[in-house]
């Protein structure tokens, strides 16, 4: 257990929906991170919160949006879902705001039918 | 834009062989270097990682790794593999100005009782 959890585990929507991933970091770590894996894309670096605010971006559609509490927990919503959106997305978090060791969640599975 | 490399897509051993994992990257500046690990239905966890200082790195579970500027590689080996291996094997690569954490495509690694 890396101390980091994400809710649900598990989510079926239909496209055009809009969903929200939810993840709680590790305690005191002020970092989230959000990826995404798919079997086409591979592990893809999404956005990265750092004490509430945005701190990089990788590869996040549009349509996706991202934020960071007061109590360090983080969302990602992801909205007019399309088939391809069909993911594991995983967060993950860290002490300061470099990347340096992540300790990951067990993901959310996302199936968009 | 950098990318990262990972030789072999799939990987099937027995147990005891020994085990060499190949990563490249494509970024010309300094990087820190890292190799994850995902166990069937399990989150990333990190086995090791490179920042500075000697080449030759030592990780979690036997696992090393060997950094070698010249080549922009970072190969990760074990002399004796068991059957809990088992699994798929990330590499990723942190440019040290940028906070873009890029992944490799993973090799999935299969230990043959």
């Amino acid at each position: 257990d890396s101390g980091v959890t994400q809710t649900p585990k598990h989510l079926i929507t239909a496209t055009g929906q809009r969903v929200t991933l939810r993840c709680s970091p590790r305690s005191g770590d002020l970092s989230v991170y959000w990826y995404q894996q798919s079997l086409d894309q591979g592990l893809q670096f999404l956005i990265q919160y750092y004490n509430g605010e945005e701190r990089a971006k990788g590869n996040i559609l549009e349509r996706f949006s991202a934020q960071q509490f007061p109590d360090l927990h983080s969302e990602l919503n992801l909205s007019s879902l399309e088939l391809g959106d069909s993911a594991l997305y995983f967060c993950a978090s860290s002490v300061g705001d470099q990347p340096y060791e992540q300790y990951f969640g067990p993901g959310t599975r996302l199936t968009v039918t | 834009a950098q990318s990262v490399s990972q030789h072999n897509h799939h990987v099937i051993l027995s147990e005891a062989a020994s085990l060499e994992l190949g990563c490249n990257y494509s970024y010309g500046g300094t990087v820190n270097l890292f190799w994850y690990v995902q166990y069937p239905g399990q989150h990333l966890q990190l086995l090791l990682k490179y920042f500075s200082g000697d080449p030759l790195v030592k990780g979690i579970k036997g696992f090393e790794a060997e950094f070698i500027k010249s080549k922009f590689s970072f190969n990760l080996r074990k002399p004796s593999v068991q059957w809990s291996d088992t699994a798929e094997y990330f590499c990723a690569v942190n440019p040290l100005r940028g906070q873009n954490f890029v992944f490799g495509p993973g090799t999935r690694l299969s230990v043959l009782p």
